[in-house]
C-alpha cells in the first residue's frame, strides 16, 4: 500500500510553546489529508481536512487558530498546535487519499505529543 | 447524522473465530472501512466494502448490508497478534471518514 510518513514520531514540549508536525505522502500525490487525534483507549477523532492549495476545514469545536493548518503542496501538510497545553497532549495521525472519495485512505505512524 | 457503533470490547481464544459487528446511521454514507491498530500505532487498512456482501482476504472476512446499516469484520484462526483495536469506519459525501469507538480484541490462549 501507500506510505504516508509523519515527523517528529515523538515530542515533548512545555506549556505555551508550538509544534509543528510534518505529514507527508511518500509515493503518491494525496489531494486531500486528514488530521486526527486519538486519546488513550479511545478512537480516532477528525480535526480537520485540508486540501492542497485551499484552507482547510475543521470539525465542530476544534478551534482553527490553534490547530493551524497547512497543505503546501500534494505530499506534504503541516498541523501547528499553537500555544500547547497540557490538555493538548494526544496521539495525532494524518492521513492522505490520492483520490476520489472511494480512494483507500493511508495512514501516518502517528505523533505522539506530551506537554509538560 | 452519522453514528457508528461497534463493541468496546470482546475476548477470544487462539484459533478460534471471532466477528466483530458495526452498526451505522449516516446520511450519504459512502462505504465502509475497517481498520486494525495496535497500541500507539497507525491504523493499518483490513478491508473496504461499498457494495452489499462478503469479501474475503485470507484470514479476515468483512460484510455489508446497506439496507441494514450493518458491518461485521470477521476473523478466523486467530492468532495472539491479532490482539488489537478493530475501527469501523465510514465515509460521507463529503469523503471524511469517520470511524466509531473501536473494539479491542484480545487474544488469549
Amino acid at each position: 500500500g501507500a506510505v504516508v510518513s509523519q515527523h517528529p514520531s515523538r515530542v515533548i514540549c512545555k506549556s505555551g510553546t508550538s509544534v509543528k508536525i510534518e505529514c507527508r505522502s511518500l509515493d503518491f500525490q494525496a489531494t486531500t489529508m486528514f488530521w486526527y487525534r486519538q486519546f488513550p483507549k479511545q478512537s480516532l477523532m477528525l480535526m480537520a481536512t485540508s486540501n492542497e492549495g485551499s484552507k482547510a476545514t475543521y470539525e465542530q469545536g476544534v478551534e482553527k487558530d490553534k490547530f493551524l493548518i497547512n497543505h503546501a503542496s500534494l505530499t506534504l501538510s503541516t498541523l501547528t498546535v499553537t500555544s500547547a497545553h497540557p490538555e493538548d497532549s494526544s496521539f495525532y495521525i494524518c492521513s492522505a487519499i490520492s483520490g476520489g472519495t472511494t480512494d483507500t485512505q493511508y495512514f501516518g505512524p502517528g505523533t505522539r505529543l506530551t506537554v509538560l | 447524522g452519522q453514528n457508528i457503533d461497534q463493541p468496546t470490547e470482546m475476548t477470544a481464544t487462539e484459533g478460534a473465530i471471532v466477528q466483530i459487528n458495526c452498526t451505522y446511521q449516516t446520511s450519504g454514507f459512502n462505504g465502509l472501512f475497517w481498520y486494525q491498530q495496535h497500541a500507539g500505532e497507525a491504523p493499518t487498512f483490513l478491508s473496504y466494502n461499498v457494495l452489499d456482501g462478503l469479501e474475503e482476504k485470507g484470514r479476515f472476512s468483512s460484510f455489508l448490508s446497506r439496507s441494514k446499516g450493518y458491518s461485521y469484520l470477521l476473523l478466523k484462526e486467530l492468532q495472539m497478534k491479532d490482539s488489537a483495536s478493530y475501527l469501523c469506519g465510514g465515509r460521507n459525501q463529503g469523503g471524511k471518514l469517520i470511524f466509531g469507538q473501536g473494539t479491542e480484541l484480545s487474544v488469549k490462549p
